[in-house]
């Protein structure tokens, strides 16, 4: 079956530092690739998308884009805020199937001032 | 337009009583799904329904019950509530369809605590 993989928190930066959050996946398709983010005691939201190979998804300085040859989808932000303090989730959609998501398990990140 | 609401938003129950989550949507999404989250574990799916009068079981299933009567809302019930189910539960919506189509939108949660 489908799966995400994403790379276990915490992740511990200072202010203005560069942010990379792994995520690798497992589809049989070709799945649509999401970027939630969940701040401290609210619903996760979207961050941002991409739906095919060679997409980069953007927002509010972050960027992810879609790799089918490594089948990741990393993100990314070259500056990060204490605001950013939250976690993040990778999740994948099967686009010729069921479009029932798949998680990953969520990496939390800290930003110290 | 509110999204997606959940009541209550938090929760005491004692072993054994039973209570129903309730999930609303206003966006007129066909897909609502049912989540627990709990540290360590990221998020779990209980139940999802792919429109109005329609369940599916997801990863989580047991002690868990669902019901759609009605498109806008999506209904969780515990009938007999079990420390082990202490959890915050989380309802989504969504399209179906590719393209990004199938975003989920999450409501804001209800933390249950089982005693």
């Amino acid at each position: 079956g489908d799966s995400v993989t994403q790379m276990e928190g915490p992740v511990t930066l200072s202010e203005e530092a560069f942010l990379t959050i792994n995520c690798t996946y497992t589809a049989t398709g070709y799945p649509s690739l999401f970027w939630y983010v969940q701040y401290p005691g609210e619903g996760l939201q979207l961050l941002l998308k991409a739906t095919k190979a060679d997409d980069k998804g953007s927002n509010k300085g972050f960027e992810a884009t879609y790799r089918k040859e490594t089948t990741s989808f990393h993100l990314e932000k070259g500056s990060v805020q204490v605001s950013d303090s939250a976690v993040y989730f990778c999740a994948l959609s099967d686009q010729g199937g069921s479009y029932i998501p798949t998680f990953g398990r969520g990496t939390s990140l800290i930003v110290h001032p | 337009n509110a999204g997606v609401t959940q009541t209550p938003k938090f929760r005491v129950l004692k072993t054994g009583q039973s209570m129903t989550l309730l999930c609303a949507q206003d966006m007129n999404h066909e897909y609502m799904y049912w989540y627990r989250q709990d540290p360590g574990m990221g998020l779990r799916l209980i139940h999802y329904s792919v429109g109005e009068g329609t369940t599916a079981k997801g990863e989580v299933p047991d002690g868990y019950n669902v019901s759609r009567l009605k498109k806008q809302n999506f209904l969780l019930g515990l009938e007999s509530a079990a420390p082990s189910q202490t959890s915050v539960y989380f309802c989504a919506s969504s399209y179906p369809g590719g393209q990004g189509y199938d975003t989920q939108y999450f409501g804001p949660g209800t933390r249950l605590t089982v005693l």
